[in-house]
Parts: structure tokens; sequence; C-alpha cells
């Protein structure tokens, strides 16, 4: 099966600029995450979506992040404008299962640089 | 919300020695807890997990257990190679989906 794919895989952006991620997850994924990974640290949820509902969005800085899975597949996180401690690596993940928690599948992530 | 501690940060055996690495947990909710192994520059993936129904799984030179008592769990490598050097991480997962990462443990393995 094909795995998660997002884009781009690099970004170098100036801060107060903005910014956004695409995430296409695995085909029949129903739950997809996007992950905020600084360097030395571990994966840090930003927001959770079942199909095209929002599930949970607390540790998402509202003020300036935004996401969106439009018809329940791809998803877009965006950053505006952006701010240097802003600079990680953003995963985009999927599940298969909705009842209980089950394996995330990773994508490769896009490494974002704000200087 | 969830906290979730591990240890070491970083951890270097010689090949052929065994590894443990231990995460403790806060929420006593969570109940699914998988290990994801990331080599440098690459995805996060699964190596091993465990439900809270189960106090140990093995599979091949690795094993996780559990104690749920104490809200903590450990993976344990065996017979460690060269290539199982990377980072690790443990999580804690609700039945939610949401998932709570700690902050990774470094395995170097000389040869």
């Amino acid at each position: 099966e094909a795995g998660v794919a997002q884009s781009p895989r690099y970004k170098i952006i100036e801060k107060r600029q903005s910014v956004a991620f695409w995430c296409n997850p695995i085909s029949g994924h129903a739950t997809l995450y996007w992950y905020q990974q600084i360097l030395g640290q571990g994966p840090k949820l930003l927001i959770q979506f079942q199909n095209n509902g929002v599930v949970d969005d607390s540790q998402l800085p509202k003020d300036r992040f935004s996401a969106e899975r439009l018809k329940g597949v791809d998803s877009t996180l965006k950053i505006q404008p952006a701010k240097l401690e802003d600079s990680a690596v953003y995963l985009c993940a999927s599940s298969l299962i909705v009842a209980i928690a089950s394996p995330l599948h990773f994508g490769n992530g896009t490494r974002l640089t704000v200087t | 919300g969830e906290n979730v501690e591990q240890h070491p940060s970083t951890l270097s055996v010689q090949e052929g020695d065994s590894a443990v690495i231990k995460c403790t947990y806060s929420d006593s909710a969570s109940n699914y807890f998988p290990w994801y192994k990331q080599e440098l520059g690459k995805r996060p993936q699964l190596i091993i997990d465990i439900r809270s129904n189960v106090g140990e799984k093995k599979d091949q030179r690795i094993a996780v257990t559990l104690n749920k008592t104490a809200k903590h769990f450990s993976l344990h490598i065996t017979e460690t190679q060269p290539e199982d050097s990377a980072v690790y991480f443990c999580a804690a997962t609700s039945n939610a989906g949401k998932s709570t990462f700690g902050d990774g443990t470094t395995l170097t393995v000389k040869p």
C-alpha cells in the first residue's frame, strides 16, 4: 500500500511569512494527525481529525496555525505569520481503526526553517 | 493531559549486549502503548506495541513489558546489532487515538 504522502520535503522562509504543508493519508484511514517535532524532542500533537471533523486541536496555536481536511481525505496545515520557534519537522500521520487506538503511519515530514 | 517521561535520553551498548528503555505515563485512561524507531532523517516507524490488557509482548529480539499499576512500560532489545542504532520513542495513547510521546532515546550500538 502507498504510504502517507507529504509535501514539500523542505521549506525555508523568513519570520512573519506564511507557509502551507500538504498531506495525503493512506487510503481508507479515517484519522489524520499533524505533529510538530522540534529537534531533540518527541512529536507533539497539533491537531487530530476523524474524517473531516476535528477531534482534538487543544495544542494548536490558533492565533497563527490553521488546518483543514476537506472531504475527509487530504489535509493542509498553514502557519501565518511564522515565528523563529516554528522551526521544526511537521509530521503527518494517519491511522486505520477508529473504535480503538491503533498504530500511527507517518509521512516523511516537512522540515521547516524560519530565519 | 497525559505526560510521558522516557529514560535514558542516550544509551550506548556494545554489539550483542541488551538495551532497555523505560517510560512512565500519568493518565490511567491510556490503554495503548506503541514504540517507534526513527532513523536519522526518516519517519518514525512502529516496531512493537502493547495494549493495557497484556503484560508482556515479544517479537524476535524485541520485547515490551507493561505495569499498569505503576504506570510504566519498557522496551527490551536483546542481541543488539549496529542497525538497531536509532532514536526510539515511546507513546501512551488514549482510546480516542491521541498519542503523547516521550522525548526519545538515542541508542548507539558499537560494533
